[in-house]
């Protein structure tokens, strides 16, 4: 079983919609939480990134983290054409080299205008 | 503009050929990293480098090699041994404890 699982989609939303992304994950050792946008042909692009459980908020994006559940979600409001994309979760730990990260293997959203 | 430079965009690699794919930041970040990513995959972990001189595997090693002679610099070879290259490659860099930022890929295909 993989370390981080993530929803597979493909995830299909009408232009103003909620979305909402989610990863599990079963190393109790991760800290630090990551959420990435991938577009076609490009490098992913950090979104979010939070440190332990808890929420953050920038703009239209809300990350969760729920520790005790071992799950992380990201939220976008009002979703946009220029929102679909490839989002990626990642995670790493305290301690160790905590730039390694682990990665979900990302979940493809199109919306719909 | 700091960043992840990699080249180049796209590469053609022949049966018994090896082949190297460059990464250079100008980000003054002491870690580098190597991935793969096949259509529908996450990033698997190749190899990565927290400073000058010294790297260590990741979970998919074989028939890959590196150097990291520069702080800024960190390139890939895909050697013959590796049978199953074509895939895209992405390179990334961070400080420690703080996220990963990306280049934009190489692609690599056998001819």
């Amino acid at each position: 079983q993989k370390e981080v699982e993530q929803d597979p989609g493909p995830l299909s939303v009408p232009e103003g919609a909620i979305v909402s992304l989610n990863c599990t994950y079963s190393n109790s050792a991760f800290q630090y939480f990551m959420w990435y946008r991938q577009y076609s042909r490009k490098g992913p692009e950090l979104l979010m990134y939070t440190y332990s459980s808890g929420n953050k908020e920038d703009g239209r994006f809300t990350a969760q983290v729920d520790k005790s559940s071992k799950y992380i979600s990201l939220f976008i409001r009002d979703s946009q054409p220029s929102d679909s994309a490839t989002y990626l979760c990642a995670m790493s730990a305290e301690g160790t080299n905590a730039g390694k990260s682990t990665f979900g293997d990302g979940t493809t959203l199109t919306v719909k205008p | 503009d700091g960043g992840i430079t990699q080249s180049p965009k796209y590469l053609f690699r022949k049966e018994g050929q090896n082949v190297t794919l460059s990464c250079e930041q100008n980000l003054n970040h002491d870690a580098m990293y190597w991935y793969r990513q096949d259509p529908g995959q996450g990033l698997r972990l190749i190899y990565y480098s927290q400073i000058v001189n010294d790297f260590q595997k990741g979970d998919i090693a074989e028939g890959y090699s590196v150097s990291r002679e520069k702080k800024e610099s960190f390139p890939l070879t895909v050697t013959s041994a590796q049978k199953n290259p074509t895939a895209f490659y992405l390179c990334a860099s961070s400080i420690t404890r703080q996220p990963q930022h990306f280049g934009d890929g190489t692609r690599l295909s056998i001819l």
